[in-house]
């Protein structure tokens, strides 16, 4: 199992708004910053939030980031079928003194 | 822009050595800001950070405790590439293997394509 726990999938209508949970700990998400990562089928991730809510460039405003305490969330608007993919929370843990990262959510865009 | 050109082999036999390469263009694998790290991906585990190495006026090298007694990250400054060596592999490390760089706090910003190693006689 992995450190970091999101649900396993989420889904909503074309146009309609989401949110991805990231839940952790003091030793990693309570006192670093969160990066989140879209994988499409058969590529590699790619980072779509660095340091916890900005973007890279090329990736639209619809992509949010934020964080309270030991949480994070990952906020996707206007869905589209686009995005239809896995979507992962990483950081690093002082505890373990490794990078981290979530179990994945599988979005679905109905 | 970085890129990332992994190599190796798809298929290793159990107990023996896995081996694979991460060529770097646009970027140094001396580079003062960046780290090298491999990262697998698998069913069972996820994805899952197994080292990284880096040079900050000398070579650092951090290793996942999960694998920490059977592995070796090693630049190559000549080359400007990176290696992953994995010893005496299962079954259990069978999984797709991504080289990544981080730039900055703790976020991998590029990635090689993958290399599906599978372990299995």
């Amino acid at each position: 199992q992995s450190v970091l726990t999101q649900p396993p999938s989420v889904s909503a209508a074309p146009g309609q708004k989401v949110t991805i949970s990231c839940s952790g700990s003091s030793s990693n998400i309570g006192n670093n910053y969160v990066s989140w990562y879209q994988q499409l089928p058969g590529t590699a991730p790619k980072v779509l939030i660095y340091e916890t809510n900005k973007r890279p460039p090329g990736i639209p405003d619809r992509f949010s980031g934020s964080k309270s305490g030991t949480s994070a969330t990952l906020g996707i608007t206007g869905l589209q079928t686009g995005d239809e993919a896995d979507y992962y929370c990483g950081t690093w843990d002082g505890s373990l003194s490794a990078e981290v990262f979530g179990g994945g959510t599988k979005l679905t865009v109905l | 822009q970085v890129q990332l050109q992994q190599s190796g082999p798809g298929l290793v036999k159990p107990s023996q050595t896995l081996s694979l390469t991460c060529v770097i263009s646009g970027d140094s694998i001396s580079s003062n800001s960046a780290t090298w790290n491999w990262i697998r991906q698998s069913p069972s585990r996820g994805l899952e950070w197994l080292g990284r190495t880096y040079y900050r006026s000398k070579w650092y090298y951090d290793y996942a405790a999960s694998v920490r007694s059977r592995i070796t990250v090693n630049p190559d400054t000549s080359k400007n590439q990176f290696s992953l060596q994995l010893y005496s592999v299962t079954p259990d490390d069978t999984a797709v293997y991504y080289c990544a760089r981080v730039e900055g706090p703790t976020t991998f910003d590029s990635w090689g394509q993958g290399t599906l190693v599978t372990v299995s006689s």
